[in-house]
């Protein structure tokens, strides 16, 4: 499995701000994954994040309102800029693991966000 | 496009009864597919684990199976527990490199 930690764990901000969710593995890893799950709802995927290269984006999601790093591997971060009550979410990293079944995906604990 | 379905929504059990959790997706070409389980406000927990050219696996009270022809996946766990108490989510890879597409997920209830 992996160890993951996220931090800050929850905060409350206003609108018009940025918040960046650092994500911290305990081994290397090559690709992290960014995830969104509003409330109420499953997670969908942001972007990936490889190491020395730029995140990918998935449909709906920009790089000038979530621009995330990737300094090293087993480092990540993820700004949500110029917040909006509707970026209330929780925001979850994962990482890929190769196993015995194959490639396995791990999930940190989660930043939950709340814009007022 | 790929979408998984999860059914029912919601579950309530007494304990000790033995559950199925369905899970269906539309492109049955995929990578893995893969049960977590996620407590309130928390992270998600991998469960399991399966391949494309496998059928099942097996941890513990849960097993997992898989019909990819039929693009379906069951999670049965048994002899539930209020413990198991959470909503599971079901996912699947597919379409190039490695996202996950989530059901809605099942939330269970286990009742003592």
């Amino acid at each position: 499995s992996a160890v993951i930690s996220q931090k800050p764990s929850r905060d409350i901000c206003q609108r018009g701000t940025s918040l960046t969710i650092q994500c911290q593995v305990d081994s290397q890893v090559t690709m992290m994954f960014w995830y969104r799950q509003q409330p109420g709802q499953s997670l969908t995927l942001i972007a990936t994040a490889n190491q020395g290269s730029e995140a990918t984006y998935e449909s709906g999601f920009v790089i000038d309102k979530f621009p995330i790093s990737r300094p090293n591997l087993t480092f990540s971060t993820l700004t949500v800029s110029n917040m909006s009550p509707e970026d209330s979410s929780i925001y979850l990293c994962s990482v890929e693991r190769p196993g015995g079944a194959g490639d396995e995906q791990f999930f940190g604990p989660g930043t939950r966000l709340t814009v007022l | 496009k790929q979408e998984v379905t999860q059914i029912p929504a919601a579950l309530s059990v007494p304990e000790g009864e033995n559950l199925v959790l369905n899970c269906s997706f539309t492109d049955s070409a995929i990578y893995n597919l893969q049960w977590f389980r996620q407590d309130p406000g928390k992270g998600l927990t991998s469960l399991l684990l399966i391949q494309s050219s496998q059928r099942e696996q097996t941890s513990g009270r849960l097993n997992a199976s898989l019909d990819k022809s039929s693009g379906r996946s069951t999670l049965y766990i048994a002899a539930s527990q209020p413990g198991d108490s959470a909503t599971y989510l079901c996912a699947v890879v597919s379409g190039g490199y490695n996202k996950l597409i989530f059901g809605a997920g099942t939330r269970l209830a286990v009742h003592p």
